[in-house]
């Protein structure tokens, strides 16, 4: 079975700094990665994902994070945030789908809190 | 807006009393799936439907949880005789693919 380990619960990061949240993996197959993000009083929304081909993928919001097999981390990050990237955000891995099925494991979240 | 919805939004019931939830998908979403979220915690996978068949089931669903999708389009999660341990948010997704749209949550509290 698949599990995910963000480490870090909350992260305070000032206005227009970089920020790197983080996010390793444990698998024994091959996986799908996919970053969610939840903003205030809403539902979880897709960020970005990785399924396969290039291991950078970018979101449309500037975030992006790669795939690194040998470290298994799939680490988020933008080089300058703003106050309205204040959510939570959920690392979550999925293994091949079975019966087309992506059935994902979420990590416990990291709190990004941006600051003015 | 034709996002995934749930009804209700909270829900405050007595220990031992039954509750039912419901899932509204996005229309042409053929999968579904429930999870259960507590407080500082990621989703927990509950079961998940491809149309009108539940094809998987967590361990986490005790037998006093059913989960139902008639005719492949709302679903419904029931759980009976309920517990205060069962106060969580219950998460709806649906899907195309590989990628799962969200609902606004049902949040149960169990008094």
């Amino acid at each position: 079975a698949q599990s995910v380990t963000q480490l870090d619960s909350q992260v305070p990061v000032f206005e227009e700094a970089p920020v790197e949240l983080r996010c390793n993996y444990s698998s024994s197959v091959s996986v799908y990665l996919f970053w969610y993000v939840q903003y205030p009083n809403q539902g979880l929304q897709l960020l970005l994902k990785y399924l396969s081909g290039s291991t950078l993928v970018e979101s449309i919001n500037g975030f992006e994070a790669e795939f690194n097999k040998s470290q298994t981390s799939f680490h988020l990050r933008k080089p300058s945030v703003h106050i309205s990237d204040t959510a939570e955000y959920f690392c979550a891995v999925s293994v091949a789908p079975a019966g087309g099925s992506y059935i994902p494991t979420f990590g416990r979240g990291t709190s990004l809190i941006v600051h003015p | 807006d034709t996002g995934v919805s749930q009804d209700p939004r909270h829900k405050i019931t007595k220990r031992g009393q039954n509750v039912t939830f419901r899932c509204d998908p996005i229309s042409e979403h053929n999968r579904l799936y429930w999870y259960r979220q507590t407080l500082g915690q990621g989703p927990e996978f509950l079961t998940y439907f491809q149309n009108e068949a539940q094809l998987e089931k967590s361990r986490l669903l005790s037998d006093r949880f059913s989960a139902e999708r008639p005719k492949g389009s709302f679903s419904t999660l029931e759980i009976q005789r309920t517990e205060q341990g069962d106060s969580a948010m219950y998460l709806c997704a649906s899907s195309p693919g590989d990628e799962q749209y969200f609902g606004p949550g049902t949040r149960l509290t169990v008094t």
